[in-house]
């Protein structure tokens, strides 16, 4: 089993359209959880980091559940611009050094 | 403020040949993260370096070997290069000791194995 489960997409929705992605973990020691994205033939950037409060920014809202280790991004008010990879990642703490482990994406396409 | 820099972009290689990938990381970084990422794939741990050692290691073999200078920049170096080792190779920095930190990528160096 991957440390890191997403949806397989890809994820074809209109402008306007709200999305949601899911994500599972299996290591307990995951420490702290991202959401990464990732354009075409490019470097990842971090989106927005996850709490177990939940956490907004703008139309971006990330949930963590750690008694089910999952963990979800919603998306409201797609807009073309938001076609890209995203990449679910847990921190996982160790000894002192943190070490980033990625699932394999899942690709978002808005199209007009 | 440089962001992470890496360094080719692109490298086109022969089976069985050597290849030595470069990083400098963001400053005030002292931690580098390396990471391959095959098409259509989420990028996959190799290993990290700090205080010029390897702390850390994902699951590659030991043609992937490494290296950080006192200045933190890093090396990322393959030998007896097969096709599967085409990828993209990214470099990560960021701050040991912060249990939550942010890590900085740099824009990669797209690796084709002929």
């Amino acid at each position: 089993r991957k440390e890191v489960e997403q949806d397989p997409g890809p994820f074809n929705v209109p402008e306007g359209a709200t999305v949601a992605f899911n994500c599972t973990y299996s290591n307990s020691a995951s420490q702290s959880f991202f959401w990464y994205r990732q354009d075409c033939r490019k470097e990842p950037k971090l989106l927005m980091s996850v709490y177990s409060s939940g956490n907004e920014d703008g139309r971006f809202t990330a949930q963590l559940n750690r008694a089910s280790q999952y963990i979800s991004l919603l998306i409201r008010d797609s807009k073309l611009s938001d076609s890209a990879t995203y990449l679910c990642v847990v921190n996982i703490w160790s000894g002192g050094y943190n070490k980033l482990i990625f699932g394999a994406g899942t690709r978002l396409a808005v199209h007009p | 403020d440089a962001g992470v820099t890496q360094s080719p972009t692109h490298l086109i290689k022969t089976r069985g040949q050597q290849v030595t990938l470069r990083c400098s990381p963001k400053s005030g970084h002292d931690t580098v993260s390396w990471y391959q990422q095959a098409l259509g794939q989420g990028p996959q741990f190799i290993f990290q370096y700090y205080e010029e050692e390897e702390r850390q290691r994902g699951n590659f073999p030991d043609r992937f070997s490494g290296h950080q200078f006192p200045n933190y920049s890093s090396e990322l170096n393959v030998n007896a290069l097969l096709l599967g080792d085409s990828a993209l190779y990214l470099c990560a920095s960021s701050l040991t000791g912060r249990m939550v930190t942010e890590a900085f990528f740099g824009q990669g160096t797209r690796l084709t194995v002929v």
